[in-house]
């Protein structure tokens, strides 16, 4: 199994401030044909199931706001809340889809300073 | 747009099997090249991905829940459904259901809401 390490566990941030989460696999994620790493990102907030915000490792979703960013290749992967706003405040998981089963960090919290 | 909806018993004895289905709606099981998933998350924890199932019937499974894992699919009923037997306090979660594509190796979108299922006496 691929294992996704993610830190920290939980961070404050101010307002407007930025807020950075790093991922790691256990092995490569990026697939060599198509030079893709596979790679998603979710927010979920309380009571809500995930949504994903990023894929491709920086394709963000359709409607995701551009403050939110994803990089890294290979096995080291970040999500970047450029300037944190209140409806940002939620918990944060990668997930790899490069093989089965397919594996969730443990998830980071991010909370307003 | 699809919409997925869980539903099953909420409460489990310890030992019995566990049995969820998720409903689909705004389009058909059958339409495009989509697989369809079971993932949990015990309160206050991360993501687990219990497996999938395509159209075909075609299964595949998280090894450390295999032995207790049936995932089926039901096209005239435009759903699927999940069986986890013999469980325990440990199997207590948010139950959620989703899709997913491109041979089953993608991110999950959308997701059910979720069901929490508690295994308790």
């Amino acid at each position: 199994d691929i294992v996704m390490t993610q830190s920290p566990d939980s961070l404050a941030v101010s307002l407007g401030e930025r807020a950075t989460i790093n991922c790691k696999s256990s092995q490569s994620i990026l697939y060599s044909s198509n030079n893709k790493n596979y790679l998603a990102w979710y927010q979920q907030k309380p009571g809500q199931p995930p949504k994903v915000i990023i894929y491709w490792a920086s394709t963000r979703e359709s409607g995701v706001p551009d403050r939110f960013s994803g990089s890294g290749s290979g096995t080291d992967f970040t999500l970047t809340i450029s300037s944190l706003q209140v409806e940002d405040v939620a918990v944060y998981f990668c997930q790899q889809y490069y093989s089965t089963p397919l594996t969730f960090g443990g998830g980071t919290k991010v909370e307003i300073k | 747009q699809v919409q997925l909806q869980e539903s099953g018993p909420r409460l489990v004895q310890p030992s019995q099997t566990l049995s969820l289905t998720c409903a689909v709606s705004g389009d058909s099981i059958n339409s495009g090249n989509y697989y369809w998933s079971w993932i949990r998350q015990p309160a206050g924890k991360g993501l687990e991905w219990i497996g999938r199932v395509y159209t075909s019937g075609s299964t595949r499974y998280n090894p450390s829940l295999k032995s207790r894992v049936t995932i089926s699919v039901d096209t005239s009923e435009n759903q699927f459904s999940l069986k986890l037997s013999s469980v325990t306090a440990a199997d207590t979660a948010v139950y959620y259901c989703a899709r997913n594509f491109d041979g089953g190796t993608s991110w999950f979108d959308p997701w059910g809401q979720g069901t929490l299922v508690t295994v308790s006496s």
